[in-house]
Formats: C-alpha cells, structure tokens, sequence
C-alpha cells in the first residue's frame, strides 16, 4: 500500500522559515515530491527529490531521508502569495503514478 | 496557459445526463492522468494512460469512462453520476523517466451533481 501523512495547517508570518513534513509509507519507493495548490488554482510542480539530502530551488527547499521515510518542504522569506495548499506526493509502490497527501494548509500572516 | 488545457472549467449535470470532461496537452508528454479533488480530501488517482493505452484503474465505478484517442488527448465520459460524484476533475501530463519534471496539471472541470 502507499500513504503519506503531513500536518493539516501551519500557520506562520511574513518574513518567517516553516518547514512542513511528510512521512510516507510503501512497498517501492522512486522519490518525493512536493506540489503547491492555490486556492481555486491547479497543483503546480515544486520539486522532487529521488536521493536523501536537501535540494534548493530559491525561497525553496527540500529534504529526503529514505532510511527514515520521511522528507520535508521548507519556505525562507515567507510571502502572502505563500499561503497555499501543499502536498507531498510518491508513486505507488511498483507502479508509476503518483498518490498525494492530503496536503498542508499553510496560511501567512502579515 | 499551464501547457494542459481543461474543458468546460464548470459544468452542472443532472443525474440522468451524460457529459464529457476534455484533457489536451502542448507539452509532448507521454501519459496523461485523470485525478478527482473533493473537499477536504487528497487528490484521488482514477485513470493513467501511457502511450495511449490506459494503465490504471484505481477501482473507479463505470460510470466514469475515460477515453484516449491519441498522447495529446484525454477524456473523461460522465453518466448517470450521484451527488457524491461533485468535486473537481483535473487531468495532468507527465513524460515518462523524467519524473524530476513532475507533473503538469490543468486548471480542472468544477463538476455538480445535482
């Protein structure tokens, strides 16, 4: 089977780092990822991350430790535009699509 | 423009109707995928196509019936749907072995049952 689990809502303000976690389980594993959804709008692609350690895309992060199953988005600078759901999403063990967390309200205030 | 275009962006059926959900994409990808997004709730995998040929049905009940006529082209056939069926449909693409590229989804079809 396949899941991953990821807080429901943060809550941090302008200018603020937030990290938002997931732990995932499943029989086959080909990678992390993380996906940003607007209220209203379609999930657009963040990052993937297929190796344990951090990779870094601008305000961006995100983090893979495969022996702990478990991996994280972090969010520098916190912006209004920030404030979105958030899903972390892997393959489904020995199949390639993917299956999504049921994501992390993030709410930025000023 | 995100690269995968979704028609209607709404659409309001009865429960005795039959409509249809359309998915194309500009991007060259070779599969395409049809998620269902409720409220409160993660977006659920329904159909994967590869190449053309559908290779998942995630236990989707027959009255949704998808249809891939070509790599560019998805759709979705609606009939007889329940209220429950209300939620947002959205389709994405993705080439295969480039999974550092994810996915590219479309804006999505906000379908009501009524």
């Amino acid at each position: 089977g396949q899941s991953l689990e990821q807080p429901s809502e943060v809550t941090a303000v302008e200018g603020a780092i937030v990290q938002i976690n997931c732990t995932y389980q499943t029989s086959g594993f080909y990678g992390l990822s993380w996906y940003q959804q607007h209220d209203g709008g379609a999930p657009t692609f963040l990052s993937y991350n297929a190796l344990d350690g951090l990779e870094e895309t601008g305000r961006f992060s995100s983090f893979l430790s495969r022996s702990d199953s478990y991996g994280y988005l972090l969010l520098q600078e916190l912006q209004m535009k920030d404030s979105a759901s958030y899903f972390c999403a892997a393959p489904r063990g020995g199949r390639r699509a993917l299956t999504f967390g049921s994501g992390t309200r993030l709410q930025v205030q000023p | 423009e995100t690269g995968v275009t979704q028609t209607p962006r709404h659409l309001v059926m009865g429960m005795t109707n039959k409509k249809s959900l359309k998915c194309e994409q500009h991007l060259g990808h070779n599969a395409m995928y049809w998620y269902k997004q409720s409220a409160k709730k993660p977006l659920e995998l329904m159909f994967v196509y590869n190449f053309k040929e559908q290779t998942e049905n995630n236990s989707v009940p027959s009255r949704f019936s998808p249809e891939c006529p070509n790599s560019s082209h998805l759709f979705l056939h609606l009939h007889t749907l329940q209220p429950e069926d209300s939620a947002l449909y959205l389709c994405a693409s993705s080439q295969e072995g480039r999974e550092s590229y994810g996915y590219t989804f479309g804006s999505g079809t906000r379908l009501t049952v009524v």
